[in-house]
């Protein structure tokens, strides 16, 4: 693994469907980050982990929910996907929440 | 009520001029600028930043200049390359545990 790893890369799903979109890291960052971007509206954030055992919500934080048992993974779980949530979802990690953050390669996600 | 704006959606440049983008924000607490470049189907990629306390940062052929009065910033890249061509997003942090806000970036198209 190198930097920060999506997956999936892509997802079609349907409505009402829970859904996981992963995201690890291997730079041993404490912080993570998930935004979403939308056309138009450039990306948001969704929720936030400063390290290890905590999260905090973002700016777009409705119908998605987040844990950080580790370093190393930051999974973004849609409990009852809709299709407003068709959305790019990027993960990012940065070594502290003061520091610049680095992106993933992102999940396309389409909800019908 | 957008915080960073990017007012142009898109900007086109001949190979070899100069490429302006610009960002306007509108909330004086923010201390911390970044520029963020995206490619199609990739994750954005941190470009440059500059700190409030500071009014340029170069590097190379980037160079971000920052006017806190006017409360604008514009990323300078100099001479423009194709390779150049991408979407780029300005975002703003408030604080050292303050959240990064995006714009919604400028599609910068450079033709050889």
């Amino acid at each position: 693994i190198a930097g920060i790893t999506q997956a999936p890369t892509s997802q079609i799903l349907a409505a009402g469907r829970r859904m996981t979109l992963r995201c690890t890291q291997d730079m041993r960052h404490n912080a993570m980050y998930w935004y979403r971007q939308d056309l138009g509206l450039g990306l948001r954030l969704i929720h936030y982990s400063n390290t290890a055992g905590t999260t905090g919500k973002g700016e777009v934080p409705d119908g998605y929910s987040v844990s950080r048992a580790n370093t190393d993974d930051f999974p973004l779980t849609l409990a009852s996907a809709v299709p407003s949530q068709t959305s790019v979802y990027f993960c990012a990690t940065s070594p502290s929440r003061s520091e610049t953050q680095y992106f993933g390669p992102g999940t396309r996600l389409l909800v019908l | 009520d957008q915080q960073v704006k990017q007012n142009s959606p898109s900007l086109s440049v001949q190979e070899g001029r100069i490429s302006i983008l610009n960002c306007d924000y509108t909330n004086s607490m923010f201390d911390y600028f970044l520029w963020y470049k995206k490619y199609p189907a990739e994750g954005p990629t941190f470009l440059i930043s500059i700190s409030s306390i500071k009014d340029k940062n170069e590097d190379g052929r980037f160079t971000v200049f920052l006017n806190k009065s006017a409360k604008h910033l514009s990323l300078h890249i100099v001479p423009s390359q194709p390779g150049d061509s991408a979407v780029y997003f300005c975002a703003a942090r408030g604080g050292s545990q303050g959240n990064l806000i995006f714009g919604k970036g400028t599609k910068l198209s450079v033709k050889p």
